[in-house]
């Protein structure tokens, strides 16, 4: 597609499940970030692909989060062993990457609710 | 590490009169770039309008237009003419190339438009 796609868009687990979401990045774009938005908050940054590079994980809030990025193209944000605090939106974006003006463009996000 | 702050929580505004966002950031690059994002209830995040540092002129798109004040660190966003569908969260976001290229944003200032 187009733009950035993300999957589920709605997601309820039970606390102690784990979740996989999806990001499609837009094609070509090699740069691929998740961001965690709790209600009514900022961004928080979560990880960083650039390319082949190792990713910048620092924004990880715990070992039960963890991503990958296959191809240099769709990424999996999984989190394990689900907590109420977990509940947020999950954004991801993609950038062409490099240096330059180049911007980020988001996906809807995937809200995911631990009950 | 850079921070953006935005200090203002909320924001409202009347219909066709004009508000100022702020937003101060700090770094000690001098390569970056800066972005205002706009996030409607739909979740989509859309970027408003950007400037690259080394420029001097304020970066305009419409009625959307920015008051950078490098020396002082600060990229404020002003609306003109405000319309019902300009009712957002907004936020402010940073870039350097030179510093792992991410993206930080601050916390958003909710806008209000009051018809």
């Amino acid at each position: 597609g187009a733009g950035v796609s993300q999957s589920p868009s709605n997601k309820v687990t039970e606390k102690g499940k784990d979740v996989e979401l999806r990001c499609d990045p837009i094609s070509g774009h090699t740069a691929l970030y998740w961001y965690r938005q709790s209600l009514g908050q900022g961004l928080e940054f979560l990880i960083y692909f650039q390319g082949n590079s190792a990713p910048d994980k620092s924004g990880l809030p715990s070992d039960r989060f963890s991503a990958e990025r296959t191809g240099g193209s769709v990424s999996t944000l999984t989190i394990q062993r689900t907590q109420q605090e977990d509940s947020a939106v999950y954004l991801c974006a993609s950038s062409p990457g490099g240096r330059g003006r180049n911007t980020i463009y988001f996906g809807e996000g995937s809200w995911l609710t631990v009950v | 590490a850079q921070t953006v702050t935005q200090s203002q929580p909320e924001m409202s505004v009347q219909e066709a009169e004009t508000v100022t966002l702020s937003c101060t950031y700090d770094t000690s690059e001098s390569d970056y770039y800066l972005f205002w994002y706009k996030q409607p209830p739909s979740r989509q995040m859309i970027l408003v309008i950007r400037q690259e540092a080394y420029k001097q002129q304020n970066a305009t798109e419409n009625r959307f237009s920015v008051n950078f004040q490098k020396a002082a660190k600060s990229f404020s966003l002003k609306i003109s003419d405000s319309q019902l569908g300009d009712a957002a969260m907004y936020f402010c976001a940073y870039r350097a190339p030179n510093t792992g290229n991410q993206f930080y944003f601050g916390t958003g200032t909710s806008l209000t438009v009051i018809p």
